[in-house]
């Protein structure tokens, strides 16, 4: 069974307005998430991050949420701009183990396509 | 400029045929993987490397083969490829074996198809 799922294959928004996708993740021990961008033909670049301490973090338009005793993640986008339309994916890694920063596992991605 | 190149880009070939991806980065990082992406199963790890001669199994390492002789190549072997290898291929790099998933870079991806 899937540890790590993005239940929203799809998502659609207009320019301007704020784009919402969730995560959630069933593993205690996960430490560290983290969400991916990928366009069409290219690699998944990296977007923005939090650690198990933290319930937010911030980075221009984009703001990550963690909420532990829900095993959920969120990532807000606002404004949304067209230029955000893409696969977002998010990945867990767990806590400690000398490869545990890199063992990322990755939800099924979420298409978003944000409207002029 | 920085960056993780693979080779080829798209691949068709036939079943038992042996192929082998390559990967390079230029970036002098300790860390490779090999990761697939499937429908709705997102990234998948196959195989991972935390430097040169150190190579382990990922998630899904059934079929791979994988082998580190220098810091920045990292070739993906597929002995007997078969139709479930189908699949889009991705080579990543990180600076520090024991870093955090944000320093991963990732290859543009390898389309193979087996028929």
């Amino acid at each position: 069974d899937q540890q790590v799922k993005q239940n929203s294959p799809s998502l659609s928004v207009q320019e301007g307005r704020i784009s919402i996708l969730n995560c959630d993740y069933t593993n205690s021990m996960f430490d560290y998430f983290l969400w991916y961008k990928k366009y069409p033909a290219e690699g998944p670049t990296f977007l923005i991050s939090i650690s198990s301490i933290k319930d937010k973090n911030e980075d221009g338009r984009f703001t990550v949420f963690l909420n532990k005793s829900a095993k959920h993640l969120s990532l807000h986008i606002v404004p949304s701009q067209p230029g955000d339309s893409a696969v977002y994916f998010c990945a867990v890694a767990p806590r400690g183990g000398r490869n545990a920063g890199n063992m990322l596992t990755f939800g099924g991605g979420t298409r978003l396509m944000v409207k002029p | 400029e920085a960056q993780v190149t693979q080779n080829p880009r798209y691949l068709i070939t036939v079943t038992g045929k042996k192929l082998t991806v390559t990967c390079s980065q230029n970036m002098n990082h300790e860390y490779m993987s090999w990761y697939r992406q499937d429908p709705g199963l997102g990234l998948r790890q196959i195989y991972y490397s935390m430097n040169v001669e150190v190579t382990d199994k990922g998630d899904v390492p059934e079929g791979y083969k994988v082998s580190r002789k220098e810091k920045r190549n990292f070739p993906l072997i597929l002995e007997s490829p078969s139709p479930n290898q189908t699949s889009l291929y991705f080579c990543a790099s990180s600076l520090w074996a024991r870093g955090q998933g944000d320093t991963q870079y990732f290859g543009p991806g390898t389309r193979l198809t087996v028929l």
